[in-house]
């Protein structure tokens, strides 16, 4: 099975732009949850998305948002960019239904630099 | 809310050791999964080894175990025969059992060297 993609893997923007970032999971797992990796905070998580709703959400400003397709692709944006914004981004999928629900599996990430 | 502490943020091991890796975490649930997972320098996060709260047994896969004290809320991971391709960052994370909501800790930088 392929493992989760994401796309771009590297992007720059400039204060006040938005971004979308693209998160395809592994065939079969309908759960994506959104990570955001930085220096300082760490990894925090900041939603997750299952069967085309959003389930959880942590701690993020509403600039912050996603949504999920029907199939199980998951896209996230952040709009009005600021310096803290960059970050590394990491999209990780599960299976619901399974013992094995709470395994996530991580995508490489999305590299964003906000200038 | 849970919180995941990781006391160690770097450690050293020589090729072929046996190192151990803290974890602490603090809930008031009574059921959930932790998670170690490993970060290699530039490439993605592995899962390394996941133990169920109710499950008394502590979990290995292969070189890793853990030593899972639920009454002291500590999961350590043992990283038997260290190799050097196990140098990367380890992240201890939790989560309830109906979400996939992973609460990491800050992680422990380990150098596995000759």
């Amino acid at each position: 099975k392929a493992g989760v993609t994401q796309t771009p893997r590297y992007l720059i923007k400039t204060r006040g732009q938005q971004v979308t970032l693209s998160c395809s999971p592994i065939s079969g797992h309908r759960s994506v949850s959104w990570y955001q990796q930085t220096p300082g905070q760490g990894l925090q998580f900041l939603f997750e998305y299952f069967s085309e709703t959003q389930r959880n959400k942590g701690n993020f400003p509403g600039r912050f948002s996603g949504r999920q397709f029907s199939n199980s692709r998951s896209e996230m944006n952040v709009s009005t960019l600021e310096l803290g914004d960059s970050a590394l981004y990491l999209c990780a999928s599960s299976s619901p239904g399974t013992s094995r629900y709470n395994e996530q599996f991580f995508g490489p990430g999305t590299r964003l630099t906000v200038l | 809310a849970q919180t995941v502490t990781q006391s160690q943020p770097e450690m050293s091991v020589q090729e072929a050791e046996t190192v151990t890796l803290s974890c602490t975490y603090d809930t008031s649930e009574n059921n959930y999964y932790l998670f170690w997972y490993k970060q290699p320098p530039s490439r993605q996060m592995i899962l390394v080894i996941r133990q169920e709260a109710y499950k008394q047994q502590n979990a290995t896969e292969n070189r890793f175990s853990v030593n899972f004290q639920k009454a002291a809320k500590s999961f350590s991971l043992k990283i038997s025969d260290s190799q050097l391709g196990d140098t990367a960052m380890y992240f201890c994370a939790f989560t309830p059992p109906t979400a996939s909501k992973l609460t990491f800790g800050t992680g422990t930088r380990l150098q596995v060297t000759l």
